[in-house]
Parts: structure tokens; C-alpha cells; sequence
């Protein structure tokens, strides 16, 4: 079966850097994008960014632009987030998602999460 | 950006009572590519409805989906106590793709 599973809680103080990983298995891992959503505790969603795990190009969303970055290795199926310049307000958990169509469709298949905590 | 605006924030019923989700975005967009999420506390979103009206895998019968344009709704026929929850939209037609501000669905 698909799965998505994250790595676990961050704890960084602002201005630090963390690197997040979302393994994937039970699927063509070139075949799907996964996308990148941030949610902050009592909030909606928001779109991070997505990557092509078949040749690595991504997009990010304007407001992450600069700061964010998304990876992928093939060997293991897994996919990488890394936020730079951590500031408080990037106290969120963190999910990865798989689209549903091999083309640009809705998220089906999500990780558990990751919460990253910066603070002082 | 598309701007998506549910309404209302909170729905507080009764369980075997319906309720009536909305969604509207600040512009148009190829609109068959809005989706309904459902998100329970300490939980990932799940994808509830795909493409304005399609019931993903393991949706009950009771989740439909409808609208056109800029405006779309969620139903939910005879509420069951699982399904109180907060429900939000999302459009995936222009990047970046967009989520609502979330419904909750309370317990009268």
C-alpha cells in the first residue's frame, strides 16, 4: 500500500536551518509528485512547494521562495524539505502528500507530519 | 493568488442532521479541479472529494460535492458522530494552489 512516512519533531532557534524527510513506499516513486503543505497550529493549510521526484524540478510558493528547498533520492524513495532563516512564526507541522493522478491532481496520500518548533 | 472563502466558520448540529459546506474563490480558475479535505485533531488532511464532485476512495456515500465557477459546496447527508471535524477547499488549478480558511463542524 502507498505510504508516507516523515521524520520526526525539530526543535531550532531562529535563524537556524532544519532539513525534513518524507519516505515513500508502495508506489512508482518517479511517477508522482509530492507536494510540500505547511499548517500552523489552528490554521488552514498552505502550499509550500511541490517536486517531480522523475527529474528533481520543483516550484515554491512565492512566500517560501529563497528560503526553501526540496531534494529527492532515488536509492531510498524519499523527499526532502529544508527551511532556512527559521523564524518563530515557521512553528508548524510540516506534511508531505502525494497526488492523486500521476499529473498535477489533489493530495491522496499523506505523511504523518512533522512539527518544528522554533524558539529562542 | 485564488483567494478561497468557506462559509461558515463553525456549523454546530446535531448528529443525523445535514449540513451544507461553502466555498468560493476570488476568481475563476478551471474549476473541475477543487477538492475537499477533512482534518480531525492531531491528524494529516484527508482527501474527501476529488474534482468538484468525484468521492475519493473510502468516502462514504453521504459526501457529496457540487458547484461551478466560483462558488462550490460540500454536503454531508445525516451527519454521523465521525464526521465532526474541520472541513476545508482546495483548488490545485493555478499555482500556488490554495486551501480555505476550514469549516468546523461541531456537535450541538
Amino acid at each position: 500500500q502507498v505510504r508516507l512516512v516523515q521524520s520526526g519533531a525539530e526543535v531550532r532557534k531562529p535563524g537556524a536551518s532544519v532539513k525534513i524527510s518524507c519516505q515513500t513506499s508502495g508506489y512508482s516513486f518517479i511517477a508522482y509528485f509530492i507536494q510540500w503543505v505547511r499548517q500552523v497550529p489552528g490554521q488552514g493549510p498552505e502550499w509550500v512547494g511541490r517536486i517531480n521526484p522523475n527529474d528533481g524540478r520543483t516550484s515554491y510558493a512565492r512566500k517560501f521562495e529563497g528560503r526553501v528547498s526540496m531534494t529527492r533520492d532515488m536509492s531510498s524513495k524519499t523527499v526532502f524539505l529544508e527551511v532556512t532563516s527559521l523564524t518563530p512564526e515557521d512553528t508548524a507541522i510540516f506534511y508531505c502528500a502525494r497526488d492523486r493522478m500521476t499529473v498535477l491532481s489533489a493530495s491522496e496520500f499523506w505523511g504523518q507530519g512533522t512539527l518544528i518548533t522554533v524558539s529562542p | 493568488d485564488i483567494v478561497l472563502t468557506q462559509s461558515p466558520d463553525t456549523l454546530s448540529l446535531s448528529p443525523g442532521e445535514s449540513a451544507t459546506l461553502s466555498c468560493r474563490a476570488s476568481q475563476s480558475f478551471r474549476s473541475y479541479q477543487l477538492a475537499w479535505y477533512q482534518q480531525k485533531p492531531g491528524q494529516a488532511p484527508r482527501l474527501l472529494i476529488y474534482d468538484i464532485s468525484n468521492r475519493a476512495t473510502g468516502t462514504p456515500g453521504r459526501f457529496s460535492g457540487s458547484g461551478s465557477g466560483a462558488d462550490f459546496t460540500l454536503t454531508i447527508s445525516r451527519l454521523e458522530p465521525e464526521d465532526f471535524a474541520v472541513y476545508y477547499c482546495q483548488q490545485h488549478s493555478v499555482t500556488p494552489q490554495t486551501f480555505g480558511q476550514g469549516t468546523k463542524v461541531e456537535i450541538k
